[in-house]
């Protein structure tokens, strides 16, 4: 079945540590996306990609970085200069074109905890 | 500034049927979508609409007016599996979805 694996579900990290959490796509889409989800929060972009080898800044997109190095693949990395990265993350694809562009597969989330 | 508007939580019975709002203010549109997420789950695709009326797809449906800026869904026969957050986001003139915080709803017995 086509879908998309985040990895790990949880996480923890210590304070000035880089995590990358992992996101993989079968449903050869071309569109990938980052998101973070704070608790009374609407989902926030934090990066996305329309094609491999290129990818844009979202709207909370300091303290993070990605790599579309592959069409499948698009790990997002959460630095120690991201200030307060506890949160649950969600990585989504869709196709790129139209309102089907719109129409977003999600994974399953990976919750990081500073400690 | 773009702002999408849903209320926090509801609480209906099983079996009845209840109306979720949202109203939208955003710099283009290109198309209103309605997302399911249960607890600690990933959302899931529920509907969309992108000209004024009604779309039904079984227990569920969807209404959009893009000079009121509203949308609704509407559940019917409600179940306990429906006790979700409804997540209503905005296309705008860039594609790129704004998010409402989204409505957590409670079914009772």
């Amino acid at each position: 079945d086509g879908g998309i694996t985040q990895s790990p579900k949880y996480l923890f990290r210590k304070e000035g540590q880089n995590v990358t959490l992992s996101c993989e796509q079968n449903l050869n889409h071309d569109a990938m996306y980052w998101y973070r989800q704070d608790p009374g929060q609407g989902l926030r972009l934090i990066y996305y990609s329309q094609i491999v080898n290129d990818f844009q800044k979202g709207d909370i997109a300091e303290g993070y970085s990605v790599s579309r190095e592959k069409k499948e693949s698009f790990p997002l990395t959460v630095t120690s200069a991201q200030k307060n990265p506890t949160a649950f993350y969600l990585c989504a694809s869709s196709p790129s074109t139209g309102t089907g562009a719109n129409v977003l597969t999600f994974g399953a989330g990976s919750r990081l905890t500073v400690l | 500034g773009q702002n999408i508007d849903q209320p926090t939580e509801m609480t209906a019975t099983e079996g009845a049927i209840v109306q979720i709002n949202c109203t939208y203010q955003t710099s283009g549109f290109n198309g209103l979508f309605w997302y399911q997420q249960h607890a600690g789950e990933a959302p899931t695709f529920l509907s969309y609409n992108v000209l004024d009326g009604l779309e039904e797809k079984g227990r569920f449906s969807s209404f959009l007016s893009r000079s009121k800026g509203y949308s609704y869904l509407l559940l019917k026969e409600l179940q306990m599996k429906d006790s979700a957050s409804y997540l209503c986001a905005v296309s705008d003139s860039n594609y790129q979805l704004i998010w409402g915080a989204g409505t957590k709803l409670i079914i009772k017995p």
